[in-house]
């Protein structure tokens, strides 16, 4: 079973700086997946980065990167040079390697952009 | 690029009813998946499908739920007799191959609401 946890049901941050959004899971199995999502208001959820947990190098997405430490369980996700089209929840996702394809979300992350 | 569809957008019923939210998978996807989110809780995973078969679904995927694909484009999610409870966004996913990593594309969920 995995259990995925989003401390932060609320953050903002000013246009143009960095914000930083916190996960930590909790899986039996060897080998899985992280993702994060963006859902803006009304539309539906994208993938905005994904991280395989066999890779010690953390994924990266033009202004969104990610912080993996896999001993803590913990991926937190880093936007910088925050845009106001970023506003949206986050939910952070895991998702086991073999034999389920189900992914296991977080309670997300509300982020407002302030202009 | 090609979007995972959804209809209706909302559906209210009364308790009791039969109710059918469909989706359209994105063309050359094999996975399909229904994920449901009860309004202040996570997204929570439903059943899975491939090959015109459920391959995998959750506890809260009773008797009550059935999935099908009927012409091979829907892909439907059929709730037989609805309880309040079942009020929530239902969100249908779609992926292309097999495999913990590769993506699973979201539609814009149907809001259900159970009067």
């Amino acid at each position: 079973a995995q259990t995925v946890t989003q401390s932060q049901p609320e953050m903002s941050v000013q246009e143009a700086e960095t914000v930083t959004l916190s996960c930590t899971y909790d899986t039996s199995e060897s080998d899985y997946y992280l993702f994060w999502y963006k859902q803006p208001p009304s539309r539906q959820m994208i993938l905005v980065i994904r991280q395989e947990a066999y890779k010690q190098q953390n994924a990266t997405e033009n202004r969104f990167s990610v912080n993996f430490q896999k001993a803590a369980k913990s991926f937190s996700l880093k936007i910088s040079d925050s845009q106001l089209g970023d506003a949206a929840m986050y939910f952070c996702a895991s998702k086991a390697g073999a034999g389920s394809y189900q992914l296991t979300f977080g309670k997300g992350t509300k982020l407002s952009v302030i202009p | 690029e090609p979007e995972v569809t959804q209809t209706p957008s909302h559906q209210v019923t009364q308790m009791g009813q039969e109710v059918i939210l469909r989706c359209v998978p994105i063309s050359n996807h094999l996975y399909f998946y229904w994920y449901r989110q009860i309004l202040g809780q996570k997204v929570e995973f439903l059943v899975s499908f491939y090959n015109n078969e459920i391959s995998e679904k959750s506890e809260i995927f009773d008797d009550q739920f059935s999935v099908e694909r009927p012409d091979g484009s829907n892909f439907t999610l059929k709730i037989r007799s609805t309880k309040l409870e079942d009020s929530a966004m239902y969100f249908c996913a779609t992926q292309r191959l097999a495999g913990g990593w590769d993506t699973q594309y979201f539609g814009p969920g149907t809001r259900l609401t159970v009067l």
